[in-house]
């Protein structure tokens, strides 16, 4: 039962860094998001997927990657980490009439 | 595009009170959902309540319903017999049917229950 789940939960990255932030459902879900929330804010869409091997670009895309290689995964990358990209970044699937979320991934770019 | 507008960014109640969380949206669709989220300290996204665009009636989870005013664009929430453990970010969101089912959040609203 386990949902949605991302890997890792906690990381600190340096400046021009890289990394990838793993997304898994076992829902068999169609619809995947990588969304940010910043201090005092919502939640801001990255990148989504409406279905393996398919993505599109969301409200704050800049400085992400992302790829949907199995319907289940849904990896957002960093390719050169920047500070304000210091964030909680959370994995999200759908069936279409309702949004379930990951426990969040915190991230610290120093 | 669709936005979500919560307009009380900070609210407090006594325990066991009843306290009522606003919402408005703009939106052209005439099909979607509605939800209310929760946050809290865990930062975990809990959902509350949702509701279809297309029904009427209001939805009601336990001590928690929804106030839907379709045509007036708004969704507010009402927490009944408030518990410390209700303590949290409220985030109301918006999602169209069809189409890449974004779902858009208002900026939250800080419940505290009171002792």
């Amino acid at each position: 039962n386990a949902g949605v789940t991302q890997t890792p939960k906690f990381r600190v990255l340096k400046t021009g860094q890289s990394m990838t932030l793993l997304c898994a459902q076992d829902m068999n879900h169609e619809y995947m998001y990588w969304y940010r929330q910043d201090p005092g804010m919502g939640l801001r869409l990255i990148h989504y997927s409406v279905g393996e091997g398919t993505t599109a670009k969301g409200e704050v895309p800049d400085g992400y990657n992302v790829s949907r290689l199995k319907k289940q995964n849904f990896l957002l990358g960093l390719e050169s980490a920047a500070p304000s990209q210091t964030s909680v970044y959370f994995c999200a699937s759908s069936p279409r009439n309702t949004i379930y979320f990951g426990e969040g991934s915190w991230l610290t770019v120093v | 595009a669709q936005t979500v507008t919560q307009s009380q960014p900070e609210m407090s109640v006594q325990e066991a009170e009843t306290v009522t969380l606003s919402c408005t949206y703009d939106t052209s669709e005439n099909n979607y959902y509605l939800f209310w989220y929760k946050q809290p300290p865990s930062r975990q996204m809990i959902l509350v309540i949702r509701q279809e665009a297309y029904k009427q009636q209001n939805a009601t989870e336990n001590r928690f319903s929804v106030n839907f005013q379709k045509a007036a664009k708004s969704f507010s929430l009402k927490i009944s017999d408030s518990q410390l453990g209700d303590t949290a970010m409220y985030f109301c969101a918006f999602l169209r049917f069809g189409g890449s089912e974004k779902l858009v959040f208002g900026k939250g609203t800080k419940l505290t229950v009171n002792p």
